[in-house]
């Protein structure tokens, strides 16, 4: 099925660094979301976004809604060890199933 | 507020079995839509389900079935088990009114092992 691409595939980073991760896709979505997954859990939501432009914070992550309507980003500041994990994006069209990414794996260490 | 809960978490089955998982979502949330996550393909879409009708379907063979009772819980069903539908199951949920767009929320899903 059709999946959106998201970059990089993996990380390996110190902790206090600042994360950058993105998707993009081919389609315009009007919805994009970020998810965490840790193992032997299901992804739980950290951000939604729904106008082009839009910028949006969650303690220490940020993410944005690209004006194309076709991209978004996902920072993460000052990382920290509990943020180790799977972060996956996610878009949908109106009246259409979520589409995600394959995923970011952030490894942090200390 | 409870959490999207799934059951059972583990299961193992041979091929050829057939498989019942069930879903049960937030509380007020009346739509539910499944996944199928896979290190290979990511997470795959199977269905959604709002007030007891599916209102989208992925590109799964029609060995996935699903259904959804009018208390919103749902169950996904597969038959003739394959080993490739060795997978984590998920499903999630979301009001499902006020804005089609609203964000889902997971369960800890179902892990299917296939021998």
């Amino acid at each position: 099925g059709q999946q959106l691409n998201q970059s990089p595939q993996s990380m390996f980073i110190q902790e206090g660094e600042d994360v950058s991760m993105n998707c993009t896709s081919s389609s315009i979505f009007n919805t994009w979301l970020w998810y965490k997954q840790e193992p032997g859990e299901g992804p739980v939501l950290l951000i939604a976004l729904y106008k082009a432009g839009e910028l949006t914070s969650n303690g220490r992550l940020t993410a944005q809604f690209g004006i194309t309507r076709k991209d978004s980003f996902l920072n993460i500041s000052a990382s920290i060890p509990s943020d180790v994990g799977i972060y996956f994006c996610a878009g949908r069209q109106a009246g259409t199933a979520l589409i995600f990414g394959k995923g970011t794996t952030l490894s942090v260490s200390s | 507020k409870a959490g999207v809960t799934q059951t059972p978490r583990y299961l193992i089955k041979t091929r050829g079995q057939q498989v019942t998982l069930s879903c049960s979502p937030i509380s007020g949330h009346r739509s539910v839509s499944w996944y199928q996550q896979t290190p290979g393909q990511g997470l795959q879409f199977l269905f959604e389900y709002f007030s007891e009708t599916q209102r989208n379907k992925g590109n799964f063979p029609g060995r996935f079935s699903g259904r959804q009772f009018s208390n919103s819980r749902s169950e996904m069903n597969v038959s003739t088990l394959e080993l490739g539908d060795s997978a984590l199951y998920l499903c999630a949920s979301s009001p499902g009114t006020g804005g089609i767009n609203q964000p889902q929320h997971f369960g800890d899903g179902t892990r299917l092992s296939i021998l």
